[in-house]
């Protein structure tokens, strides 16, 4: 069974570019969430879609940044346009139900975003 | 609202000494715990996890946790370090707040000497 699949896995921009990150999750599983790492610091969580609709997207940012999940399979996170501060990794995890709260995590090996 | 506060952003031991990564959590609901370990290029895998019942877990490749509550602790111990256990490890709560959604410490990177 394939995983939690991330793509790019490094991805290097210029302050003020845009930048699109994959996360394509586990087949079958409904939820999937998003969240970031900046350098050292705690794994923040950025939002949870529960197939293609937005279930809680109280981490996000500002609205420089974009997800969608267009048919409940993989998701996109967009910066739009990039700041310096948006470095860090970003990363994806899915689950099969969202109303266990000990339910299993499967974290994609994430996206190391640079931004210079 | 919950957090979690993991005691030490490094630690270093000898292979074959104890280890003991340290976590605190703040909940506000009955408390899901678990850590995460993320070896290097790759994703979380999970290590162990509490729930209900038992307060000592045992996880993966020799690990445990205690669950104490009146020290709103979680600290994963295991009594004989690898060097295969070099890792960052990851402590994290959840539990119902309007929704779920699962809270992460800032990780506790362990290195292990020879």
């Amino acid at each position: 069974e394939a995983g939690v699949t991330q793509f790019p896995s490094h991805s290097v921009i210029e302050k003020g570019q845009t930048v699109t990150l994959r996360c394509d999750p586990i087949s079958g599983h409904d939820n999937l969430y998003w969240y970031r790492r900046v350098m050292g610091k705690e794994i923040k969580f950025l939002l949870h879609f529960v197939k293609e609709s937005k279930q809680d997207e109280s981490g996000m940012p500002n609205n420089r940044f974009l997800a969608e999940r267009t048919g409940g399979t993989y998701s996109t996170l967009k910066v739009q346009p990039a700041e310096l501060e948006d470095s860090g990794v970003y990363f994806c995890a899915s689950s099969q139900v969202s109303w266990d709260p000990n339910e299993k995590l499967f974290f994609g090996s994430g996206t190391q975003l640079s931004v210079l | 609202a919950q957090s979690v506060t993991q005691l030490g952003s490094h630690v270093s031991v000898s292979e074959g000494a104890l280890v003991l990564l340290r976590c605190n959590y703040s909940s506000s609901v009955p408390p899901y715990l678990f850590w995460y370990v993320q070896y290097p290029n790759q994703g979380l895998q999970l290590l162990l996890k509490y729930t209900t019942g038992a307060t000592l877990v045992k996880g993966i490749n020799g690990f445990e946790a205690e669950f104490k509550k009146s020290e709103t602790s979680f600290h994963l111990t295991k009594p004989s370090a690898h060097m295969s256990d070099a890792a960052e490890y990851f402590c994290a709560v959840s539990g119902y707040t309007g929704g779920f959604k699962t809270i992460f410490g800032a990780g506790t990177r362990l290195f292990v000497k020879a």
